[in-house]
């Protein structure tokens, strides 16, 4: 299975700054069909989980332009450029390249 | 609107059969692969089990294979999960979750249900 670690576990922030997460997996990620199914998704408290990024770096529709994802191989980031209160929750990587879908620990954001 | 709603958790003793249901609307049930993906309390996210549109495919982590059986009924836009032989590392959190699959993109999980909580325990 692919294992997905995300650093920090804990990231205590203050609003209007910059925060970043790092996810690497144990294996590459690129598919056969040439993309690279890494995930993002944030999950406030009480609530499902909430798709932020696919495939690397694309936003779905409605997520704000302040989160950003990069990375290749199987080195990646989130990065929020400026925290809002809103953000507080904790966020996941996952991987959908190879089944078992995997996902990280979790990061849990904090002001 | 997409919605997906799920139900049938609830309080079983370990060795227990449950069936967990997702009533979705708002879009064409039978164009998506769907998911479940369970949560233990104050855990992380585990993928449990994923089918085709069609239902033709079924696929499913270690931990499920063999006590765990995903099926589908397109005509009634419902996802189930017919769970057995649960054991207390089963008690979560289970959300249905569909994936967007098209030309374009795909593997897009773009909407989770709220999720229905399975609590084994004698």
């Amino acid at each position: 299975d692919v294992v997905m670690t995300q650093t920090p576990l804990s990231s205590p922030v203050t609003l209007g700054q910059p925060a970043s997460i790092s996810c690497r997996s144990s294996q590459g990620l690129v598919e056969n069909d040439g993309n690279t199914y890494m995930n993002w998704l944030q999950q406030r408290p009480g609530q499902p989980p909430r798709l932020l990024i696919y495939k690397v770096s694309t936003r779905l529709s409605g997520v704000p332009d302040r989160f950003s994802g990069g990375g290749a191989g199987t080195e990646f980031t989130l990065k929020i450029s400026r925290v809002e209160a809103e953000d507080v929750g904790v966020y996941y990587c996952m991987q959908a390249t190879h089944f078992p879908y995997t996902f990280g620990q979790g990061t849990k954001l904090e002001i | 609107e997409v919605q997906l709603v799920e139900s049938g958790g609830g309080l079983v003793q370990p060795g227990g059969s449950l069936r967990l249901s997702c009533a979705v609307s708002g879009f064409t049930f039978s164009n998506y692969w769907m998911h479940w993906i369970r949560q233990a309390p104050g855990k992380g996210l585990e993928w449990v089990s994923s089918i085709r549109g069609a239902g033709t495919t079924t696929i499913y982590a270690d931990s499920a294979k063999g006590r765990f059986t995903v099926s589908r009924d397109n005509p009634k836009n419902t996802l189930y999960l017919q769970m057995s032989s649960l054991r207390a590392e089963d008690t979560a959190v289970y959300f249905c979750v569909r994936e967007v699959c098209t030309n374009e993109v795909c593997k897009l999980f773009d909407y989770w249900g709220q999720g229905t909580l399975v609590t084994v325990s004698s």
